[in-house]
């Protein structure tokens, strides 16, 4: 999976707790990108960062955030999570000109009861 | 104007057969558009990516027929065998360069 390792991949989690889940890059990619999937809606677009420290909101960002404070590591936190969060989440990373090859990791299954 | 709209939600073909899956765009100002590919467990991968400068592109049996008058591209899929079995995404760049909007996916089954 291109140098992507997400952690953890499975977790399941209560209602109201916080939950981070992190992407590891070794490819040196300066964008890095959160997605969720759901059946029915594609890949939605979370949060993506272009840069250390640098980061911007995508189309689903309510209730998540992110911090990037190293080109390796991308974190996306459930500040509390709800069970609308429920979701299979992809980090991806691209590089060079930008988003045109985007390269995924293998995924974060998450369950919020 | 944001959006990918893609049809078929899932897909039958029998092994030999042609799968065709079709999106569609609003923005004029897509100018990249990619196809990926997710196998169960996996995540996606591309597969075959097109510019409105052509109008098909072909890569084995895989070819992405663009109609930029109509603001349309499919995925075509030639001889399908089982091992094509997947979910197929298409997706066009969005406000900037580096952001992808994906469509909701197709779930393809080549049966044996």
């Amino acid at each position: 999976d291109a140098g992507i390792t997400q952690s953890p991949r499975h977790k399941v989690t209560e209602t109201g707790t916080p939950v981070t889940l992190r992407c590891h890059q070794t490819e040196n990619h300066r964008y890095m990108y959160w997605y969720r999937q759901d059946p029915g809606h594609g890949l939605r677009l979370i949060h993506y960062s272009y840069g250390v420290k640098d980061t911007d909101k995508g189309e689903v960002s309510d209730g998540y955030s992110v911090s990037r404070s190293k080109t390796e590591d991308f974190l996306l936190t459930l500040e509390s999570a709800t069970s609308s969060q429920t979701s299979v989440y992809f980090c991806a990373i691209s590089g060079l000109a930008g988003g045109e090859i985007q390269y995924f990791g293998a995924g974060t299954r998450l369950s919020v009861l | 104007q944001q959006q990918v709209k893609q049809s078929p939600q899932s897909l039958i073909v029998q092994k030999g057969g042609i799968s065709i899956i079709n999106c569609a765009y609003e923005n004029t100002a897509f100018d990249y558009f990619p196809w990926y590919q997710q196998f169960p467990g996996k995540g996606p991968a591309l597969l075959i990516a097109i510019r409105p400068d052509v109008s098909e592109k072909k890569e084995g049996r895989f070819t992405i027929s663009f109609n930029k008058s109509a603001k349309q591209f499919s995925l075509h899929i030639m001889d399908s065998q089982p091992g094509d079995s997947a979910t197929y995404f298409c997706a066009a760049n969005g406000d900037s360069s580096y952001k992808l909007i994906f469509g909701s996916g197709t779930r393809l089954l080549v049966r044996p």
